[in-house]
């Protein structure tokens, strides 16, 4: 377990409104992923960051952007939902320097009607 | 830029058969490669990990892994499928350096365990 939530868990919204899902990690790591993940496609990288306010884009930035003002909480907004962005979204936490490996979090699946 | 096939989307054993996942990577420099699992309403968690020491790795589960450089293959196995085994497998490769590391995914790998 390496303390990683998301929340929501579930969320249903209509399309063109916002949305902000949020990863939270207990154990200080630098670097933190988010990824979506749709049938056929296996996960794809969005955003990534390598440190408070340090960000870059990934695969699949379109449409997404994410902020990260303390090491321990790294959000991913939707500015204005779209029925493509129904996806399975994922949260990944690296350990550092020398780890290349990634742990994940549980989830959140947003449906966007 | 790097990139993970893993051949077959959905593989199906009978329990107690041979499980063997195939991945094949593209790499231009010596990779770091990894498979993972997904059971159904989960996360990824991470089965095993090749960081360029031993070429056979040992994973969680029973299951293994054999670094081919000539193949550039990195192929997941496991002697004898329980039906616990049955979920999505993922094969990841890093690329990126100084921080920008980052995890480029195979399309995923159905397995599934009949009796």
């Amino acid at each position: 377990d390496a303390g990683i939530t998301q929340s929501p868990r579930h969320k249903v919204t209509e399309t063109g409104t916002p949305v902000t899902l949020r990863c939270h990690q207990t154990e200080n790591h630098r670097y933190m992923y988010w990824y979506r993940q749709d049938p056929g496609h296996g996960l794809r990288l969005i955003h990534y960051s390598y440190g408070v306010k340090d960000t870059d884009k990934g695969e699949v930035s379109d449409g997404y952007s994410v902020s990260r003002s303390k090491t321990e909480d790294f959000l991913l907004t939707l500015e204005s939902a779209t029925s493509s962005q129904t996806s399975v979204y994922f949260c990944a936490i690296r350990p550092g320097q020398g780890h290349y490996e990634q742990y994940f979090g549980p989830g959140t699946r947003l449906t966007v009607t | 830029a790097q990139s993970v096939t893993q051949l077959g989307s959905h593989v199906s054993v009978s329990e107690g058969a041979l499980v063997l996942l195939r991945c094949n990577y593209s790499s231009s420099v010596p990779p770091y490669l990894f498979w993972y699992v997904q059971y159904p309403n989960q996360g990824l968690q991470l089965l095993l990990k090749y960081t360029s020491a031993a070429t056979l790795v040992k994973g969680i589960n029973g299951f293994e892994a054999e670094f081919k450089k000539s193949e550039t293959s990195f192929h997941l196995t496991k002697p004898s499928a329980h039906m616990s085994d049955a979920a999505e497998y993922f094969c990841a490769v890093s690329e990126g350096q100084g921080g920008s590391e980052k995890l480029v995914f195979g399309k995923g790998t159905k397995l599934t365990v009949n009796p």
